[in-house]
């Protein structure tokens, strides 16, 4: 079984939809989380922490459930700029830990 | 200021080469870690480093590759009798110290004919 698990996509959507994304992963000692948006090829770049209380980034919502170990991004009003593949990422605890990588859901939003 | 740089950009080898890919990680990040990636695959950890220590190896293949990092700052992948298996893309990133965000750089793309 893989570490962290994500369906690959790739989404289709419109312009202006809602799209969500999950992800699971397998360590329960896992500490951080995260979601990483990568441009097609460029680098990884951090899209926004995951905490177990929800955050929000503008038109992003992350959500974390320890208990099933489910990681979640919504992405409301989504742009054509959204296109890109979404990383899920997890840590065996902060710091200097190396991250452990989904293998990525691709998004295209279409006009 | 200036991000994680990595060089060659680009790489092509024959099989049976060795090959030395160089990253330079932000001035002051302590981290510095290796990774692989190919395509339509996330980034697979290989090694990294605190300082000039090297502290995990676990994701290194087989001992054709390694890596070190002597003076705390550049380092360098080294890959041995490549193989075509060996073609991917090969990132580097770096953090600060006790900060699980890690900086990517534009990696070196690796092909072995």
């Amino acid at each position: 079984r893989k570490e962290v698990e994500q369906d690959p996509g790739p989404f289709n959507v419109p312009e202006g939809a809602t799209v969500a994304f999950n992800c699971t992963y397998s360590n329960s000692a896992s500490q951080s989380f995260f979601w990483y948006r990568q441009d097609c090829r460029k680098e990884p770049k951090l899209l926004m922490s995951v905490y177990s209380s929800g955050n929000e980034d503008g038109r992003f919502t992350a959500q974390l459930n320890r208990a099933s170990q489910y990681i979640s991004l919504l992405i409301r009003d989504s742009k054509l700029s959204d296109s890109a593949t979404y990383l899920c990422v997890v840590t065996l605890s902060g710091g200097n830990t190396p991250l452990v990588f989904g293998k990525g859901t691709r998004l295209s939003v279409i006009a | 200021g200036a991000g994680v740089s990595q060089s060659p950009r680009y790489k092509v080898t024959k099989r049976g080469q060795d090959v030395a890919l160089r990253c330079d990680p932000i001035s002051g990040h302590v981290s510095l870690y290796w990774y692989r990636q190919a395509l339509g695959q996330g980034p697979e950890f290989l090694t990294y480093f605190n300082y000039e220590a090297q502290q995990d190896k676990s994701g290194l293949p087989n001992d054709r590759f390694s890596a070190e990092r002597p003076e705390g700052s550049i380092s360098t992948l080294t890959i041995q009798r490549t193989e075509q298996r060996d073609s991917a893309m090969y990132r580097c990133a770096s953090s600060l110290a006790g900060d699980p965000h890690k900086y990517f750089g534009p990696g070196t793309r690796l092909t072995v004919l």
